[in-house]
């Protein structure tokens, strides 16, 4: 089945723990993208990748990292965690260079960091 | 920079009745309109775009340069309509996504 696969579903965890939200499709996508989503503020894009080994910011970048060494990976890593990134977060991809015809969601990641 | 505005927070209407979700948006360049849709317990995913002029589940929605808005519409509304709506405009060269705050839509008996 074709999808984007995110883990963990839940996590919380305390302020400076470095953690890391994987996220995989197998639909050979080229663009993939990082968003959170908080209530007011809607779905906000953290960082995207537009092939392997590029990546760039997105709008709210800061805190976050990402790497892309595999077409189907693209990792969110937080190094040093705070209570302001407690929010559901939103892994995503498309075919194409950019985001093209449609994303294709997953299912999405609730951090919670005390 | 570009901008996406929905209004309402939260729309409530009886079924059978039209629905209405606002979007209006701000953007310099020449404009792609999405909408998606995140029913209960499910994946956020594509309901349509302004490109495809199609009606998906009876909702179409028309992008009106002049007013800068893409406001999405039904004119009977179901129950299995209750959902999250989120309007979405196309920047960057295609590489950008930038999401409305949503607006939840709750269709009662």
């Amino acid at each position: 089945e074709a999808q984007v696969t995110q883990n963990p579903r839940y996590l919380i965890t305390v302020t400076g723990k470095k953690l890391t939200v994987t996220c995989s499709q197998n639909m050979n996508h080229e663009y993939m993208s990082w968003y959170r989503q908080d209530p007011g503020l809607g779905l906000r894009q953290i960082y995207y990748s537009m092939n392997v080994e590029v990546t760039d910011k997105g709008d709210v970048p800061e805190g976050y990292k990402v790497s892309r060494k595999e077409k189907r990976n693209f990792p969110l890593i937080l190094e040093s965690p705070s209570p302001n990134q407690t929010s559901l977060y939103f892994c995503a991809s498309s075919m194409g260079q950019g985001v093209g015809e449609k994303l294709f969601f997953g299912s999405g990641t609730q951090l919670s960091v005390l | 920079a570009q901008r996406v505005t929905q209004p309402e927070k939260l729309l409530s209407v009886f079924k059978g009745a039209p629905v209405e979700l606002k979007c209006n948006y701000s953007y310099s360049g020449s404009p792609e309109l999405f909408w998606y849709v995140q029913y209960s317990r499910q994946r956020l995913q594509l309901l349509l775009r302004h490109i495809s002029r199609e009606s998906i589940k009876g909702f179409t929605a028309d992008l009106n340069k002049g007013e800068t808005s893409f406001h999405l519409k039904k004119p009977f509304a179901q129950e299995e309509d209750s959902a999250m709506y989120y309007c979405a405009l196309l920047t960057g060269g295609g590489n950008k996504l930038t999401f409305g705050t949503g607006t939840q839509l709750k269709v009662e008996l």
